[in-house]
């Protein structure tokens, strides 16, 4: 399977405190995108890194991509309640048309 | 510039209806792709279109289930014969040409009674 696969599946944290998550996948990139997804919502674009960057900010967000270890970070730095959602890595694979998902990590920020 | 507008929000059919999803790309892109979505699940690809073009449909049931992206238009899901497992939220995603930047609306929720 190509299927990007996040880590953990769900965490949980204090506001003001970093949350990271992490995502791996299989085969050659050309890029790796996160969106995230609040319930019951559509899906947000938050960043995407090319497969020849190491490193991305936006705002409170930094992203990292690994690809000999073909995997990738999303940081958030001093979270926030708003926060709380779903977070998706989305790869566009090499050999493949299709921008593939994987199945999320759940966020919850605890006020 | 209005974002990636699908309608209806939600849907509603009975088994054996036909269910037609639109979406409307962000102004000046040229592709769509449609993603399926299972409660706290993820999104599992279905087909991927250029405007008059199925460029990967590897995602797709092989019945019941078809796709189109007219030159002038929405884009078009269409599902024949609901059944109950038809039941999910359907994505669509729109970009540029030469950029796989993808923007999504907010979803079709789909319900098949």
């Amino acid at each position: 399977s190509q299927q990007g696969e996040e880590d953990p599946q769900a965490l949980s944290i204090q506001e003001g405190e970093n949350a990271t998550m992490n995502c791996s996948y299989k085969t050659s990139i050309n890029n790796l995108q996160w969106y995230r997804q609040n319930s019951g919502r559509g899906l947000v674009h938050l960043i995407l890194i090319r497969s020849n960057e190491r490193e991305k900010h936006s705002g409170r967000l930094r992203v990292t991509l690994d690809t000999s270890k073909k995997s990738s970070s999303l940081l958030i730095t001093a979270s926030r309640a708003a926060d709380t959602a779903s977070y998706f890595c989305a790869t566009s694979y090499r050999s493949a048309r299709q921008l593939t998902f994987g199945s999320g990590t759940q966020l919850t920020v605890l006020p | 510039n209005a974002g990636v507008m699908q309608n209806p929000r939600h849907l509603v059919r009975r088994r054996g209806q036909e269910a037609r999803l639109r979406c409307s790309p962000m102004k000046g892109h040229s592709h769509v792709y449609w993603y399926r979505q299972l409660p706290e699940e993820g999104l599992k690809f279905m087909v991927y279109l250029q405007k008059e073009n199925i460029i990967d449909e590897s995602g797709m049931p092989k019945e019941r289930f078809s796709a189109e992206f007219p030159k002038e238009g929405p884009s078009i899901l269409r599902i024949q014969q609901v059944v109950r497992g038809d039941s999910a939220a359907y994505f669509c995603a729109s970009h540029y040409q030469g950029n796989t930047e993808a923007f999504f609306g907010q979803g079709t929720r789909l319900t098949v009674v």
